[in-house]
């Protein structure tokens, strides 16, 4: 089976830096990905992590650890329009489905 | 280039009647997934389709929703003798055969009176 945990919600502010964690437990692991989903939008590719390390884009940066089934979605200098629910999500194997967590609601504040 | 288009975006049913939702994927793209989300909860899995092949359903319940992709035409997940449970955002996403990532469309919101 999978289990995919991340933390429920989260508060930072404006210009500041914040740090969404992920971790899982799969059978098979090829490629964790990020999305954000606005408030009833669809949602929107952030980032995508196969092998151990950090991919930066950007604003945004996301980091893998395959041997500790942990990522983490950084994100600088915030800005109001961040505030979002940022989904992390695995495949398991090539042309599997993509399993989602339960997604972070993160508010940013003035 | 078109991206994932689903409709209706917004479909009322009262409880018993069957709802229809249509999810067109982007060109070229030949994998169909379909997800729902419950307020303030993740995307749940739910069916992954290729053409005129289900892949993997075991996210389906066992009665009443059923999907198919047909050769031609857009990808159709049916729910019949809806109840007011099944009132959530459903949403398809696409993706090429070696494709990394998901492309979703819009949703359908799904109320049932």
């Amino acid at each position: 089976g999978q289990n995919i945990d991340q933390p429920t919600e989260m508060t930072a502010t404006e210009g500041a830096i914040v740090q969404i964690n992920c971790t899982y437990q799969t059978s098979g692991f090829n490629g964790l990905f990020w999305y954000q989903q606005h408030a009833g939008e669809a949602p929107t590719f952030l980032s995508y992590n196969v092998l151990d390390g950090l991919e930066e884009k950007g604003r945004f940066s996301s980091f893998l650890s395959r041997s500790k089934g942990y990522s983490y979605l950084l994100l600088k200098e915030l800005q109001m329009k961040d505030s979002a629910s940022y989904l992390c999500a695995v495949r398991e194997y090539y042309g599997q489905n993509f399993v989602f967590g339960p997604g972070t609601r993160l508010s940013v504040l003035p | 280039n078109a991206g994932v288009m689903q409709n209706p975006r917004h479909l009322v049913r009262r409880r018993g009647q069957e709802a229809r939702l249509r999810c067109s994927p982007m060109k070229g793209h030949s994998h169909v997934y379909w997800y729902r989300q419950l307020p303030e909860e993740g995307l749940k899995f739910m069916v992954y389709l290729q053409k005129e092949n289900i892949i993997d359903e075991s996210g389906m319940p066992k009665e009443r929703f059923s999907a198919e992709f047909p050769k031609e035409g857009p990808s159709i997940l049916r729910i019949q003798q809806v109840v007011r449970g099944d009132s959530a955002a459903y949403f398809c996403a696409s993706s090429p055969p070696a494709g990394e990532k998901l492309f979703f469309g819009s949703g359908t919101q799904l109320s049932v009176l």
